[in-house]
């Protein structure tokens, strides 16, 4: 079973609509969740991150944990057409164990005018 | 607004040269990462960096690779055999911070290495 799962998509909406992107994954020693954004010939660029279970919501974004299910999301309100990019989950672990993000192979998402 | 910056942005190389990937990270930055993303596939750890030396190296990061901050604003990463498989985006990422603040890392738009 691979660490990091994340739909490759491409997943395609109208502008305005939400986007829901989600990853599973199953070392049960991650605790810090990461949402990575990159645009096409870009380097990642970190958009939010989280610490064990919960939400926390930055703008138009809302990151969610829930480690019972080893299932991390992220929300996207009132996509743009500026939205469009790969989004990219990564997580690491905690004390003692490694920081170095593991990450998960991107989700293509696609809005249209 | 500061960035980390990579030259070249795509090289290309016979197999069996050795390629030198040149990175400049944020000025006030202490650790300094490298990754790979082969086309399709998930961004990889390689290497982190700090204080001069080695603090972490990924299973990928054989004898054939090699980091260096040869002087106070580079941090470079040379493959000194290349082969097929290394074709790859590398990015380079520097971080403020090392231990459970290291997911605050910035990373600079990449070089496409294409092995040839």
């Amino acid at each position: 079973q691979k660490e990091v799962e994340q739909d490759p998509g491409p997943l395609s909406v109208p502008e305005g609509a939400i986007v829901s992107l989600n990853c599973t994954y199953s070392n049960s020693a991650f605790q810090y969740f990461m949402w990575y954004r990159q645009y096409s010939r870009k380097g990642p660029e970190l958009l939010m991150y989280t610490y064990s279970s919960g939400n926390k919501e930055d703008g138009r974004f809302t990151a969610q944990v829930d480690k019972s299910s080893k299932y991390i999301s992220l929300f996207i309100r009132d996509s743009q057409p500026s939205d469009s990019a790969t989004y990219l989950c990564a997580m690491s672990q905690a004390s003692g164990g490694s920081y170095i993000p593991t990450f998960g192979r991107g989700t293509s998402l696609i809005v249209h005018p | 607004e500061p960035e980390v910056t990579q030259t070249p942005s795509h090289q290309v190389t016979q197999m069996g040269q050795e390629v030198i990937l040149r990175c400049v990270p944020i000025s006030n930055h202490l650790y300094f990462y490298w990754y790979r993303q082969i086309l399709g596939q998930k961004v990889e750890f390689l290497v982190s960096f700090y204080n001069n030396e080695i603090s972490e190296k990924s299973e990928i990061f054989d004898d054939q690779f090699s980091v260096e901050r040869p002087d106070g604003s580079n941090f470079t990463l040379k493959i000194r055999s290349t082969k097929l498989e290394d074709s790859a985006m590398y990015f380079c990422a520097s971080s403020p911070k090392d231990g459970f603040s290291s997911y605050e890392q910035y990373f600079g738009p990449g070089t496409r290495l294409t092995v040839t």
